[in-house]
């Protein structure tokens, strides 16, 4: 199966952006990977924060928006809050199976 | 409100077999594709099985391939995961969920080991 990559780890400041990225090892992430973005706290089962690019949920903070860029699905955080240090996982389909990334620990400092 | 209540974990040895349930409610579950994630302890979410609405295709990752099966009775709201051939590499916490919707169970906990 395939490997999608994440950063193992990002630091921001509070108030700043910063910006999570998800590849594949097949090629470029495309609107057919339907990519989702989780967030999971210690502790807690992962919360669905974005899925299929960019649609969000009715908890999501409007501080965070998805896109593809440069090949790859891309989760920005613009004004990140204390609350918002996590880790985040992305998630491809691969017409049939799915293939969840490796996680990035995301530190606000 | 929905729920999803994971429960069937345990303690098993090397070799065993576990089942794992999944009870769902407040939402229409006959009409939804179902998940199966796990998460080794320290580790990262790994996606185990899907199921589709009527139970007629099912995908697994290559992981748990001709170990695992993922089955649902809708009459009953009910997901299910039957583990073979278990090991220890499978000690996890499994989740059932619907993820594009946001549907997460609390998790079973299943730990092989002899």
């Amino acid at each position: 199966q395939a490997v999608v990559t994440q950063e193992p780890s990002l630091t921001v400041s509070p108030g700043g952006t910063v910006t999570l990225t998800c590849g594949s090892s097949t090629g470029a992430v495309t609107s057919g990977h339907y990519p989702y973005w989780f967030q999971q706290k210690p502790g807690q089962a992962p919360r669905t924060l974005i899925y299929d690019i960019n649609n969000k949920h009715s908890w999501t903070p409007a501080r965070f928006s998805g896109s593809l860029l440069g090949g790859k699905a891309a989760l920005t955080l613009s004004g990140a809050q204390p609350e918002d240090e996590a880790e985040y996982y992305c998630l491809l389909h691969y017409s049939g199976p799915w293939v969840f990334g490796g996680g990035t620990k995301l530190t606000v400092l | 409100e929905v729920l999803l209540v994971d429960s069937g974990g345990g303690l098993v040895q090397p070799g065993g077999s576990l089942r794992l349930s999944c009870a769902a409610s407040g939402f229409t579950f006959s009409s939804k594709w179902m998940t199966w994630v796990r998460q080794a302890p320290g580790k990262g979410l790994e996606w185990v099985a899907n199921i589709k609405e009527d139970g007629r295709e099912k995908y697994y990752a290559d992981s748990v391939k001709g170990r695992f099966t993922i089955s649902r009775d809708n009459a009953k709201n009910s997901l299910y995961l039957h583990m073979n051939s278990l090991r220890t590499e499978d000690t996890a916490l499994y989740y059932c969920a619907r993820p594009v919707e946001g549907y997460w169970g609390q998790g079973t906990l299943v730990t092989v080991s002899s």
